[in-house]
């Protein structure tokens, strides 16, 4: 079966744009997370979703950063007036937590540059 | 405070020899732990897990050893191959201190399997 799908593969905007960075989690699986990963090091929780409820926004840099999974489904990460600050690879990762510890399945990320 | 450490930022084996990655944490309330493998260009592969209830986990070529007394986990790889060069992230989670399965993740070694 597919695994997780993110769109865009890359983006560049320029500082101050607003951006939406789109996650389409392994079908079935309930857990969703986001997660930024800057240059040579690992990645940083962001935030946390089970099904549409998002549970653990906790890793969020500032209110600039929103997520939304509406349908419990697809999620889409969306940040306002973007900084250079804000240029890293954001990680998408989904798991069927449901059942215990399970392992999380990552896609292939989004490079979001800042100009 | 970098709860989840790989002090080894490379590694260079011979083709045929034993890989060996380390990960060091500092928060006992981690219960679950993970070994990830990124090539350039893609997201994280899940390879091995081990609950802390275990010190040993294998599969195949990897083996996980888990020593929670002293806060340390390796990754072993027997015998490396070429196709195995990428960088490897270590990752830990706690159900104690977080119902979300948040991974915690460390800055990652880079292994070069020589042929």
């Amino acid at each position: 079966g597919a695994g997780v799908s993110q769109s865009p593969r890359y983006k560049v905007a320029k500082r101050g744009q607003d951006v939406a960075l789109r996650c389409d989690p392994i079908s079935g699986h309930v857990s969703l997370f986001w997660y930024q990963q800057a240059l040579g090091q690992g990645p940083e929780f962001l935030t946390y979703f089970q099904n549409e409820a998002q549970l653990d926004k906790s890793g969020l840099p500032s209110d600039r950063f929103f997520a939304e999974r509406p349908e419990g489904s697809v999620s889409t990460l969306k940040i306002q007036r973007t900084q250079q600050e804000d240029s890293a690879v954001y990680l998408c990762a989904s798991s069927d937590q449901g059942v215990g510890n399970q392992p999380q399945h990552f896609g292939d990320g989004t490079r979001l540059s800042i100009l | 405070d970098q709860q989840v450490k790989q002090n080894s930022p490379s590694l260079s084996v011979q083709e045929g020899r034993i890989s060996i990655l380390n990960c060091d944490y500092t928060n006992s309330m981690f219960d679950y732990f993970l070994w990830y493998k990124k090539y350039p260009a893609e997201g994280p592969t899940f390879l091995i897990s081990i609950s802390s209830i275990k010190d040993k986990n294998e599969d195949g070529r990897f083996t996980v050893f888990l020593n929670k007394s002293a806060k340390h986990l390796s990754l072993h790889i027997v015998p490396s191959q070429p196709g195995d060069s990428a960088v490897y992230f270590c990752a830990a989670s706690s159900s104690v201190s977080s119902n979300t399965g948040k991974l915690i993740f460390g800055q990652g070694t880079t292994l070069q399997v020589k042929p």
